[in-house]
């Protein structure tokens, strides 16, 4: 089983429509849950990050924790064009430990 | 904020040559950088941890001989891909834990590797 579960997609909307990306983990240690928007042929941007449970609003984003659950969500509200990339989760134990990540999901925002 | 400079952006080379990558933080020390490999339409997978003034740990199935890590200072890091074959194509990316920040990892932007 791998530590991070993620649906690759690929996943296309219309513009507007509401997104919603998940992951799931199976490691009970990981603390730190983070969102990376990744462009193609480009290294992966710093999106959103949420410490242990809970909810995180960020503009048109929000991230969701439910350690109980093993389960982390994104989700955009309104999507444009420009949000078209690959969205990929990561989470870490904190500390000296590193981060673990999901495959990314593409996604595809159609004008 | 924190700023990882990676180069080259792309590369093509010929089979049995030696490539070199560099990553090198802009605006702050890292003492452990982090050098991953991406294939297409595939997530990142940790090739090896370099730490500034000693030995690299790498991640299982990596061959260290094969990708040589140098981090001789606390800006830069070196990834040198050694006798490059075809298989070795691929995305290759750094990132550097920002100091103090347990979420602080910063990419590079990334170095598409082909050899022919």
């Amino acid at each position: 089983q791998k530590e991070v579960e993620q649906d690759p997609g690929p996943l296309s909307v219309p513009e507007g429509a509401i997104v919603s990306l998940n992951c799931t983990y199976s490691n009970s240690a990981f603390q730190y849950f983070m969102w990376y928007r990744q462009y193609s042929r480009k290294g992966p941007e710093l999106l959103m990050y949420t410490y242990s449970s809970g909810n995180k609003e960020d503009g048109r984003f929000t991230a969701q924790v439910d350690k109980s659950s093993k389960y982390i969500s994104l989700f955009i509200r309104d999507s444009q064009p420009s949000d078209s990339a690959t969205y990929l989760c990561a989470m870490s134990a904190g500390g000296a430990n590193n981060l673990f990540f999901g495959t990314g999901t593409r996604l595809t925002v159609i004008p | 904020g924190a700023v990882v400079s990676q180069h080259p952006s792309w590369v093509i080379c010929k089979s049995g040559t030696s490539v070199k990558i560099e990553c090198r933080s802009l605006d702050f020390q890292a003492t452990t950088m982090f050098w991953y490999r991406q294939f297409p339409k595939q997530s990142l997978m940790l090739m090896a941890t370099s730490n500034e003034g000693s030995k690299a740990t790498y991640e299982q199935g990596v061959e260290k001989d094969k990708f040589l890590i140098n981090h001789a200072s606390l800006t830069l890091s070196t990834l040198t891909v050694t006798s490059a074959h075809p298989e070795d194509s691929s995305f290759y990316i750094c990132s550097a834990r920002v100091h103090s920040h347990h979420y602080g990892y910063t990419f590079g932007s990334g170095t598409r590797l082909t050899v022919v």
